[in-house]
């Protein structure tokens, strides 16, 4: 069956340093690939979306490719902020399946 | 506009009662979809309507839950006979049409206690 695996947390930063997120999955077919976001007491969001291979994803500086032949979709920031401190989920859905598939989450936490 | 809606907020029982936790979409949303988040089982899909075709209840996780949608808009997930592992927050999304590339709004969630 489908499955996201995504890069164990916590990790904590100081502001303006770089973030990495892995996420690898495993999918029949080709899907869509999706960040979601989850802020303290809020509830989940999406940050970016990618539908087909080479796409990129953007939103409020975060990026993610659609890597196809690595199966992944690492999500990445330049220069983190502390108002990004959330937990990230990586996510996917194929077109037989409409439901979202989600990774464990990543606890992010961002130090002034 | 107005963003899907879910109440109660919280919900604490006792094992072995019945529950009721409810969701309005976004209006206009044909996709409407369950979702439960617990500690140890992360995000996991429960089931999802679709307009008026059959809801795919595979991710059921037992015959003591079921949900409904009454003219393709409010949605109702009823957990009965309530175990201390149905404790979790419930999460209801929509989306435009349900297709594999669109966004799922998310509620905030109802969070259940079970004693």
């Amino acid at each position: 069956g489908d499955s996201v695996t995504q890069m164990e947390g916590p990790v904590t930063l100081s502001e303006e340093a770089c973030l990495t997120i892995n996420c690898t999955y495993t999918a029949t077919g080709y899907p869509s690939l999706f960040w979601y976001v989850q802020y303290p007491g809020e509830g989940l969001q999406l940050l970016l979306k990618a539908t087909k291979a080479d796409d990129k994803g953007s939103n409020k500086g975060f990026e993610a490719t659609y890597r196809k032949e690595t199966t992944s979709f690492h999500l990445e920031k330049g220069s983190v902020q502390v108002s990004d401190s959330a937990v990230y989920f990586c996510a996917l859905m194929t077109g037989s399946a409409r439901q979202l598939t989600f990774g464990s989450g990543t606890q992010l936490t961002v130090l002034p | 506009g107005a963003g899907v809606s879910q109440s109660p907020s919280n919900k604490v029982t006792e094992k072995g009662k019945d529950v009721e936790l409810r969701c309005d979409p976004i209006s206009g949303h044909t996709a409407l979809y369950w979702y439960r988040q617990s500690l140890g089982q992360g995000l996991e899909f429960l089931i999802y309507f679709q307009g008026n075709s059959a809801p795919d209840k595979s991710g059921l996780p037992s015959d003591r839950f079921s949900a409904e949608r009454t003219g393709g808009s409010v949605s109702t997930l009823t957990i009965q006979r309530t175990q201390q592992e149905d404790s979790a927050v419930y999460l209801c999304a929509s989306s435009s049409q349900g297709l594999a590339g669109d966004e799922q709004f998310f509620g905030p969630g109802t969070r259940l206690t079970v004693l």
